[in-house]
């Protein structure tokens, strides 16, 4: 069974870079057709696309967010990351990561990581 | 402000039906068939319970239906459960970006 896991920075200072990594196991990331995503969700709030990227490391991104945003691949590692550049506390959000099949929505997500954003 | 609009919450009695709407533009909804819906309780990640509008993924509850109209998608949870009290979320595709919409809160009084 696939599964997800998010790893990283839970407290960044603003103006500074957030860096993620989700570390996918139970399967291989480099499935043809599958898109591997990270969203996000502010406390209280509703749920952000930033972004995503397939196995060959071609990435679409949320157009609000894409100046300030870089998703990346690892497929000798089987995960993918996220850096957010310049930080805010806007910013502050539980991150998920999630894969997705041709756009047939996000079916595995992992169980999400708090990043606050403060000094 | 979301992409896709929702109603902030909705309710119903144990063994109801409800609906949820999801609003949308002709970019996104009105466009294409690439509409997913999400169930989320408190303190977990979503769970996808619609995608392409109508399908269902394996283990969910056929008591979950999906549905379009023009720029309008649907949710419909038949014989409401007490389980079913949820955060529920939509999703569409509009020029190769997913977008969401701000979330229903179901309440099964």
């Amino acid at each position: 069974q696939l599964q997800l896991q998010e790893s990283g920075s839970g407290l960044v200072k603003p103006s500074q870079t957030l860096s993620l990594t989700c570390a996918v196991s139970g399967g291989s990331i480099n499935g043809d057709g599958y898109s591997w995503s990270w969203i996000r969700q502010p406390p209280g709030k509703g749920l952000q696309w930033i972004g995503y990227i397939y196995h060959s490391g071609t990435t679409y991104y949320n157009p609000s967010l894409k100046s300030r945003v870089t998703i990346s691949v690892d497929t000798s590692k089987n995960q993918f990351s996220l850096r957010m550049t310049s930080v805010t506390a806007a910013d502050t959000a539980v991150y998920y990561c999630a894969r997705e099949r041709e756009l047939r929505g996000f079916d595995v997500w992992g169980q999400g990581t708090l990043v606050t954003v403060s000094s | 402000q979301s992409a896709l609009t929702q109603p902030a919450s909705v309710s119903g009695s144990p063994g109801q039906s409800i609906t949820i709407s999801c609003i949308g533009t002709s970019s996104d909804i009105g466009d294409y068939d690439y509409v997913s819906w999400y169930q989320q309780h408190p303190g977990q990640a979503p769970k996808l319970i619609i995608y392409e509008v109508v399908n269902r993924p394996s283990g969910v509850s056929d008591r979950f239906s999906g549905s379009k109209s023009g720029n309008t998608a649907s949710l419909t949870i038949s014989g409401l459960q007490a389980e079913d009290q949820a955060d529920y979320f939509c999703s569409a595709y509009r020029s190769s970006s997913a977008v969401f919409g701000g979330g229903t809160k179901l309440t099964v009084l």
